[in-house]
């Protein structure tokens, strides 16, 4: 019953190709996002969705593009993969209101997708 | 925007010590504050967190933080290191309004047997 699920876990490519991670959360929460960790251990925020809307967009190239099919699922699709591109993917989530009230909780992360482009 | 300071990219002690993580955020108004540890080859979780209230807050594993609004602080201490507490470790705020957390740079923890 994990909280924040992706998948894969690891996904090996080479340069030029076209690929997607998937991401779930079973919290009922509103808000999801996308992250990404360098190798420096550098969180990057890249996209965050609150109930299938496009609410934080960070400069990303325009390869990168999220889908929310529904409050549960954020995916992160990837085109033209680049080397620069490896980096551990994280996704998110968080309830960000409550009854009309913003509430200062916590993020919950999933366990990562180390992506390793060749 | 916020900015997060994480005084420190890499922090040693030894076993037993204690372990004091330096984290300071840029915000005139009181942000939500968070740390959050990072064990290899795995997701962030959250250690702790101060949203109002008392401005000492007690985590998980042993782990305690302290919300200085003068010094625009919150720096996350245990009293006693453990080698299972190698790590790394972040720091983040999240606007009272708005949706964005702001990560610091993170810090990572050594234990010296």
């Amino acid at each position: 019953d994990t909280a924040v699920s992706q998948t894969p876990k690891y996904l090996v490519t080479q340069m030029g190709n076209d690929k997607s991670i998937k991401c779930e959360q079973n919290l009922g929460h509103d808000t999801m996002y996308w992250y990404k960790q360098d190798s420096k251990k550098f969180l990057k925020i890249m996209f965050s969705y609150n109930n299938k809307e496009l609410i934080i967009n960070e400069t990303v190239p325009n390869r990168f593009s999220p889908k929310s099919p529904d409050k549960a699922h954020l995916n992160l699709h990837i085109n033209s993969l680049e080397l620069g591109d490896s980096a551990v993917y994280f996704c998110a989530s968080s309830q960000d209101f409550q009854r009309g009230a913003r509430r200062g909780i916590e993020q919950f992360f999933g366990p990562g997708t180390r992506l390793t482009v060749l | 925007a916020q900015s997060v300071t994480q005084l420190g990219s890499h922090v040693s002690v030894s076993e037993g010590a204690l372990v004091l993580l330096r984290c300071n955020y840029s915000s005139s108004v009181p942000p939500y504050l968070f740390w959050y540890v990072q064990y290899p080859n795995q997701g962030l979780q959250l250690l702790l967190k101060y949203t109002t209230g008392a401005t000492l807050v007690k985590g998980i594993n042993g782990f305690e933080a302290e919300f200085k609004k003068s010094e625009t602080s919150f720096h996350l201490t245990k009293p006693s290191a453990h080698m299972s507490d190698a790590a790394e470790y972040f720091c983040a705020v999240s606007e009272r309004t708005g949706n964005q957390f702001y990560f610091g740079t993170g810090t990572s923890l050594t234990v010296i047997p």
